[in-house]
């Protein structure tokens, strides 16, 4: 089946400590993006990326990093110097790349918590 | 950046009766999508209407879209127990077009 996996779904954070969060898909889609949500805040992003190798930041990306070496991965590093990083972190695709072309909504996967202790 | 905002925060209501959340936003789209997310999971695309469109159908749910106001509304008729979830609208930009911003979702109770 087709969809998005990320991993793992639970992760905790010492401070000081960075930590990678992975996503994978296998819907061939060009476009892949990290959104984080904090509880009563909706969903804000972090980093999309429309082609391999190329990434553009997205609202609150200082603290993280990401990078596009496959078009099927696109991993997100939590940095120390991301202050508050206790949150829920989704990942995900769309057919909209960097070319544009129609768009027809993201898929999602199903996110990873992530706490720091 | 805008930022739909759904309305209301929370509802209540009991099963075999119609849910309706509005979604407001602030500049001219492209596109506006519904989504929903049950407890800690990810979300799961329900619709999604673009600019030049008024109304969507899929199953039970209907979206309309008045571009004029800068809303957009979700029904669900004939809720179930298992409609039970947030629901969240997202809308891109007019200049940017590669940006979904979403709402703080309203979160949805259907009372078996």
């Amino acid at each position: 089946d087709g969809g998005i996996t990320q991993s793992p779904k639970y992760l905790f954070r010492k401070e000081g400590q960075n930590v990678t969060l992975s996503c994978e898909q296998n819907l061939n889609h060009d476009a892949m993006y990290w959104y984080r949500q904090d509880p009563g805040q909706g969903l804000r992003l972090i980093y999309y990326s429309q082609i391999v190798n190329d990434f553009q930041k997205g609202d609150i990306a200082e603290g993280y990093s990401v990078s596009r070496e496959k078009k099927e991965s696109f991993p997100l590093t939590v940095t120390s110097a991301q202050k508050n990083p206790t949150a829920f972190y989704l990942c995900a695709s769309s057919t909209r790349g960097h070319t544009g072309g129609i768009f027809y909504g993201y898929t999602f996967g199903s996110g990873t918590r992530l706490t720091v202790v | 950046s805008q930022q739909g905002e759904e309305d209301p925060q929370a509802l209540s209501i009991q099963e075999g009766e119609n849910a309706t959340m509005n979604c407001s936003y602030k500049t001219s789209i492209n596109n506006l999508q519904w989504y929903r997310q049950n407890s800690g999971r990810g979300l799961v695309h329900l619709i999604l209407i673009r600019s030049n469109e008024r109304e969507k159908h899929s199953g039970r749910l209907r979206v309309t879209l008045d571009t004029s106001k800068k809303s957009s509304s979700l029904l669900i008729t004939a809720s179930r127990a298992a409609d039970t979830a947030s629901y969240f609208c997202a809308t891109d930009e007019t200049d940017t077009g590669n940006q979904f911003y979403f709402g703080t979702g309203t979160s949805l109770t259907v009372i078996p």
